[in-house]
């Protein structure tokens, strides 16, 4: 079923870990994005792709990095996780051409302690 | 850049009672506007869009306006039921290129049974 994956759904790090937070998308589209969400709250951007070999910072400054090797695949890594990273991560996609419709993932949840 | 107002934050409303929520754009260029509703830890989805070129759409109890000249466009909910409750996001953006939606902050919206 075309969707967009992400994993983990829920992540307890220690301080000073190294992690990467994976997004997949079944759906063959160009563009994916992150956003930063703390529950109930405005969506952050991140980083985003306009496709493979493409990557771009966001409007909220961030201690992550990502990459774009494959279409369907846009992982976020943190070098050195903290407290304040403690939020949820949404990944999302959209096809250029029809619809512009943003698709979002289920969300990563991540507390760092 | 874009810049998304998006008001109120928080919209108490007993069941049964219309809900607006009003947003703002500064782009004139800007011609896509989603809204997006979030539930309770889910993910934001698509539930209603509009183009530039057409001025009203409706799908059933959900209906979206959109003044190009004033720069602003609205979500309209009637006869809101306890399961509307949520956070709805409003967002402008340009179709075609390298184009990034601008989200505006939300509005948590709360129907009383």
């Amino acid at each position: 079923e075309a969707d967009i994956y992400q994993t983990p759904r829920y992540l307890v790090i220690g301080t000073g870990k190294k992690i990467t937070l994976e997004c997949s998308q079944t759906m063959g589209h160009d563009k994916m994005y992150w956003y930063q969400q703390d529950p109930g709250m405005e969506l952050h951007l991140i980083h985003y792709s306009y496709g493979v070999n493409s990557t771009e910072k966001g409007d909220l400054s961030s201690e992550s990095t990502v990459s774009r090797i494959r279409t369907e695949h846009f992982p976020l890594t943190l070098e050195s996780a903290r407290p304040s990273h403690t939020s949820q991560y949404l990944c999302a996609s959209s096809e250029e051409g029809t619809g512009y419709e943003q698709y979002f993932g289920p969300g990563t949840r991540l507390t760092v302690t | 850049g874009e810049n998304v107002e998006q008001h109120p934050s928080t919209l108490s409303v007993q069941e049964g009672d219309s809900a607006v929520i009003k947003c703002t754009y500064s782009d004139s260029a800007s011609n896509y506007f989603p809204w997006y509703k979030q539930e309770l830890g889910k993910r934001p989805q698509l539930i209603i869009d509009i183009r530039s070129n057409v001025g009203e759409k409706k799908d059933q109890r959900i209906a979206v306006t959109l003044n190009k000249t004033a720069k602003h466009f609205s979500l309209h909910i009637t006869e809101t039921q306890p399961e509307d409750s949520a956070v709805y996001f409003c967002a402008a953006s340009k179709e075609g290129g390298s184009y990034i939606p601008t989200f505006g902050r939300g509005t948590s919206l709360i129907v009383h049974p």
